[in-house]
C-alpha cells in the first residue's frame, strides 16, 4: 500500500464548478499535512497546510480527519487557472526532528470554459 | 520570501556523460536539502536527504555511487548523475528546509532540472 494515496483523476470540470479531492495516508504517526499544486513541467508550490480543525483560504477548504487518516481539498467556483495537478503531502514526523515529505501521486484537474 | 535556485533548468546530453545539478538557498541557510525525481505522470519520489557537512542519506533503491550528493555549505547542495543513461532522464527537483520557518512552510522547492539523456 502506498503511504499517501489520492483519487486517480483526471477531473474535468466546467468553470464555476465545485470539485473535491480526497487523500488517505497510512502512517498514523504523521504530523503535518499539506496540499501542493504542480503545474506542468514546474516545481510543486505549497497551496495550503491542513489543520486538524479544518481551514479555508478563499475558494479553497482543507479538512483533516486523523481518526480516518483522511485529508480533503475542496475548490469552489473553479477557475481556468486552477487547472493543475494537486498533490497531497504528508510529513512523517515532527518537522524539527527530521521529518520528510511523502507525496501522493497527484490528481490532475482540468477546468474547461 | 525564501527562494531556492536550481541550475541548470534543462540539460540534454549524450549517454555516458556526468551531469551536475546545483541547488542554492538564496536568502536562508539550509542545513538540510532534499533531492527528488519525478517521472512523467508520477509523483515526486525522494531520492536522498542531503545534510550539510555529512554524508547524504539515500532512499531505498537509489544508488549512492550513481547519484553523488555534496552539501559542502549551508547554501549549496549538488547532485551529480554519473555516467547518465537514457533511463536517468527525468525531472530532478531539490528543496531546502528553512528551520526558522516552522511547519507551515516545510520546504522550499527549486524550479527543477529537466534531464534528457540521448
Amino acid at each position: 500500500r502506498k503511504e499517501v494515496e489520492q483519487d486517480p483523476g483526471p477531473f474535468n470540470v466546467p468553470e464555476g464548478a465545485t470539485v473535491a479531492f480526497n487523500c488517505t495516508y497510512s502512517n498514523s504517526a504523521s504530523q503535518s499535512f499539506f496540499w501542493y499544486r504542480q503545474d506542468c513541467r514546474k516545481e510543486p508550490k505549497l497551496l495550503m497546510s491542513v489543520y486538524s480543525s479544518g481551514n479555508e483560504d478563499g475558494r479553497f477548504t482543507a479538512q483533516l480527519n486523523r481518526a480516518s487518516q483522511y485529508i480533503s481539498l475542496l475548490i469552489r467556483d473553479s477557475k481556468l487557472s486552477d487547472s493543475a495537478t494537486y498533490l497531497c503531502v504528508v510529513n512523517s514526523w515532527p518537522y524539527n526532528q527530521g521529518g520528510k515529505l511523502i507525496f501522493g501521486q497527484g490528481t490532475e484537474l482540468s477546468v474547461k470554459p | 520570501g525564501a527562494v531556492v535556485s536550481q541550475h541548470p533548468s534543462w540539460v540534454i546530453c549524450k549517454s555516458g556523460t556526468s551531469v551536475k545539478i546545483e541547488c542554492r538557498s538564496l536568502d536562508f541557510q539550509a542545513t538540510t536539502m532534499f533531492w527528488y525525481r519525478q517521472f512523467p505522470k508520477q509523483s515526486l519520489m525522494l531520492m536522498a536527504t542531503s545534510n550539510e557537512g555529512s554524508k547524504a542519506t539515500y532512499e531505498q533503491g537509489v544508488e549512492k555511487d550513481k547519484f553523488l550528493i555534496n552539501h559542502a555549505s549551508l547554501t549549496l547542495s549538488t547532485l551529480t548523475v554519473t555516467s547518465a543513461h537514457p533511463e536517468d532522464s527525468s525531472f530532478y527537483i531539490c528543496s531546502a528546509r528553512d528551520l526558522g520557518a516552522g511547519e507551515l512552510q516545510p520546504q522550499h522547492f527549486g524550479d527543477g532540472t529537466r534531464l534528457s539523456i540521448l
